[in-house]
């Protein structure tokens, strides 16, 4: 069965540092992977997707990340945060026949401080 | 173009009431799916509609639950009788493309509370 985890359920950090949230998943198939944001009274955005191809994923608003198949991760990263990005980001997975039925992970929220 | 929309935003019931939350998708979306967030854990598929018929129920979590999606347009989820840990956030999502690249747009969710 498939399953993702989230190692960090916050992570505060200050304005214009650089931020990693980690994220894990296990699957005995092939997978495809994404990163959700929800800001504050919202609806969860799509921030990135990996389905194939290049490892190094580029989502909106300066986050990326990087699939690494040996590891089984999918870490999501952004060079200089700002207050805007304060928000709960949930890392995802599904399969190929799974479509729109996605296995989240716990979240993790990101407080950026001034 | 409006998004997925949500009704109510916030919900207080007792235990034992009936509480029944509306999602609108986007208009052309055949495909609906619900997901559920006790406090603190991880979001949760419960079903999933293509059109009017229930493709996958199975995060259902018991029959006090009952979905449906009249017509193929807006869904309900029911909730007979509710219980304390019903509460948690509901989540709507639609989408228009089946398949690995689906695209799925969420509502900003129901705020369920049972007391």
């Amino acid at each position: 069965a498939q399953s993702v985890t989230q190692l960090d359920s916050q992570v505060p950090v200050f304005e214009e540092a650089p931020v990693e949230l980690r994220c894990n998943y296990s699957s005995s198939v092939s997978v495809y992977l994404f990163w959700y944001v929800q800001y504050p009274n919202q609806g969860l955005q799509l921030l990135l997707k990996y389905l194939s191809g290049s490892t190094l994923v580029k989502g909106i608003n300066g986050f990326e990340a990087e699939f690494n198949k040996s590891q089984t991760s999918f870490h999501l990263r952004k060079p200089s945060v700002h207050i805007s990005d304060t928000a709960e980001y949930f890392c995802a997975v599904t399969d190929y026949n799974q479509g729109g039925k996605l296995i989240f992970g716990q979240g993790t929220e990101l407080s950026v401080k001034p | 173009e409006a998004g997925v929309t949500q009704f109510p935003s916030h919900s207080v019931i007792e235990k034992g009431q009936t509480v029944t939350l509306r999602c609108d998708p986007i208009s052309g979306h055949d495909n609906l799916y619900w997901y559920r967030r006790v406090m603190g854990k991880e979001i949760k598929f419960l079903l999933h509609f293509v059109k009017e018929s229930k493709q996958d129920e199975s995060g259902m979590p018991n029959n006090r639950f009952l979905a449906e999606r009249t017509g193929g347009t807006y869904s309900t989820l029911k909730v007979q009788p509710a219980e304390l840990e019903d509460s948690g956030v509901y989540f709507c999502a639609s989408s228009q493309v089946t398949g690995f690249n689906e695209k799925l747009f969420f509502g900003s969710g129901t705020q369920l509370s049972v007391l």
